[in-house]
C-alpha cells in the first residue's frame, strides 16, 4: 500500500523563525513528489520534485527531495504570519500502462505568531 | 481570466437527496480530479478523468457519480447511497493525466 507520512503535524513558531516540513513516501514507481500550501480554500501548487539533490527554491520557500532515502523537505525561512496554512506533500506514481495515481499526505498545519 | 471555478461554495442538502456539484476549467487541460478533503485527512481521490467522454474510480468512488461530456467540465454528483457526504471537496485539473495538479475553490457540501 501506497504511503505519504507528513511530520510534524502541526507547528506552531514565531515570525522570523525558520521552519522544515518533512515527507517521507513508500511507493513505487515513484514519478514526482508535489507540494502544495491550503489555507482556507483551494491548495496551491509550490513546487514539482523529480530528482534527488537539486534545490528547487521559490523567494522564502526551497525544497528537496531525496529519492534514496525516500523522502523530501520543505524549508521555509523567516516566517510571516502569511506562511500559516496546511502544507501538503502528494506523490505521483505509474500505475500500469499511461495511468497515474497521486497520493497525499495528511498535511502539517503551520502556525506563524507575530 | 483562466482557473478552475466551483460552485456553489457552500451546498446545504437532506438526508436522501442527490446533489450536484459543479467543476469547471478554461486552461484546455485533458485531466480532471475530485478529491475529498475531511478533517485531519489528507484529500482522497474519488473519481478521474483523463480525457473527455472517459473517467475511472479513484481510491473512494462509492456513492459518487460523473460525467466528461465537455472538456471543460467534470460534475460530481454525490448521491443518497454516500453514507457520510458531509465534507470539503475539491476539484482540479492538470494539462495530462500525471502532470501537475491545479485545484478549484471547493465546495463545502453539509448534510442535514
Amino acid at each position: 500500500e501506497d504511503k505519504v507520512v507528513q511530520s510534524p503535524l502541526s507547528l506552531v513558531v514565531h515570525e522570523g523563525d525558520t521552519v522544515t516540513l518533512n515527507c517521507s513516501y513508500e511507493v513505487t514507481n515513484f514519478r514526482s513528489l508535489l507540494w502544495y500550501k491550503q489555507e482556507k480554500k483551494a491548495p496551491t501548487f509550490l513546487f514539482m520534485l523529480t530528482s534527488s539533490g537539486i534545490e528547487k527554491k521559490s523567494g522564502r520557500l526551497s525544497s528537496i527531495l531525496d529519492k534514496k532515502e525516500l523522502f523530501s523537505i520543505l524549508n521555509i525561512t523567516a516566517t510571516q504570519t502569511g506562511d500559516s496554512a496546511v502544507y501538503l506533500c502528494a506523490v505521483v506514481k505509474r500505475s500500469g500502462g499511461s495511468n497515474y495515481k497521486l497520493t497525499f499526505g495528511k498535511g502539517t498545519l503551520l502556525t506563524v505568531n507575530p | 481570466d483562466g482557473g478552475i471555478t466551483q460552485s456553489p461554495k457552500y451546498l446545504f442538502r437532506k438526508e436522501g437527496q442527490n446533489v450536484t456539484l459543479s467543476c469547471e476549467q478554461n486552461l484546455n487541460h485533458d485531466a480532471m480530479y475530485w478529491y475529498r478533503q475531511d478533517p485531519g485527512q489528507g484529500l482522497r481521490l474519488i473519481y478521474y478523468s483523463q480525457i473527455v467522454n472517459d473517467f475511472q474510480k479513484g481510491d473512494i468512488a462509492e456513492g459518487y457519480s460523473v460525467s466528461r461530456e465537455k472538456k471543460e467540465s467534470f460534475p460530481l454528483t454525490v448521491t443518497s447511497a454516500q453514507k457520510n457526504p458531509t465534507a470539503f471537496y475539491l476539484c482540479a485539473s492538470s494539462i495530462d493525466w500525471g502532470g501537475t495538479q491545479y485545484f478549484g475553490p471547493g465546495t463545502r457540501l453539509t448534510v442535514l
